[in-house]
């Protein structure tokens, strides 16, 4: 089945620094890829989606400054926390559809601001 | 706007009986697809099953059932035969068409099977 790869699964980084989050789709192409952020037993709530060959789309209240995404080619999309901090820290997970019925999530990333 | 409902925070079954996770949506759109998807502790979103709002069939997937009721917008997840592995958080999401299965999702039913 398809598969979607997001890479690191945990990262911890000292305030003030950026991290990088990939997600690739490794056998399929993915034209919008959509990224969500996860609150402790939380729901996942959507932050943007992630277009090919254009500029994402955020949802309201989603600094598009603090949450950089680029979506460079149709299996790789990354999402880059810039100048992190403590609140910033949550679990985010990206997600592709490769058809209409379904869509698969990457395994997520665990974000731990220090 | 979409709001996803789900009533039931925590839900416990016995091994081998089955369960129903309850999910109630709105919606102004009038094509959207509807999705379960299972994350374990480990925090991955599993896809279960997947109904289409002009499907007439109610979908199923193995042990997985959806109860599809459109008058009602109501998409319960019928799990049958539960099994210890099937301990988890369970959310219900709703896309509506042309947005590339772009989720909003319900709070979630954490599911405990009981030995």
């Amino acid at each position: 089945g398809a598969v979607v790869s997001q890479h690191p699964s945990r990262v911890i980084c000292k305030s003030g620094t950026s991290v990088k989050i990939e997600c690739r789709s490794l056998d399929f192409q993915a034209t919008t890829m959509f990224w969500y952020r996860q609150f402790p037993k939380k729901s996942l709530m959507l932050m943007a989606t992630s277009n090919e060959g254009s500029k994402a789309t955020y949802e309201q209240g989603v600094e598009k400054d603090k949450f950089l995404i680029n979506h460079a080619s149709l299996t790789l999309s990354t999402l880059t926390v810039t100048s992190a901090h403590p609140e910033d820290s949550s679990f985010y997970i990206c997600s592709a559809p490769p058809g209409l019925t379904e869509a698969f999530f990457g395994q997520g990333t665990r974000l731990t601001v220090v | 706007a979409q709001k996803i409902t789900q009533t039931q925070p925590g839900m416990f079954v016995q091994e081998k009986e089955a369960v129903t996770l309850d999910c109630t949506y709105d919606t102004s759109d009038p094509s959207y697809g509807l999705f379960w998807y299972k994350q374990p502790s480990s925090g991955e979103m599993i896809f279960l099953i997947y109904q289409g709002s002009y499907d007439q069939q109610n979908a199923t997937e193995g042990r997985y059932s959806l109860n599809f009721q459109k008058a009602r917008k109501s998409a319960n997840l019928v799990i049958s035969a539960s099994q210890l592995g099937d301990s988890a958080m369970y959310f219900c999401a709703m896309s509506p068409m042309g947005t590339g299965n772009q989720f909003y999702f319900g709070t979630g039913t954490s599911l405990t099977v009981i030995p």
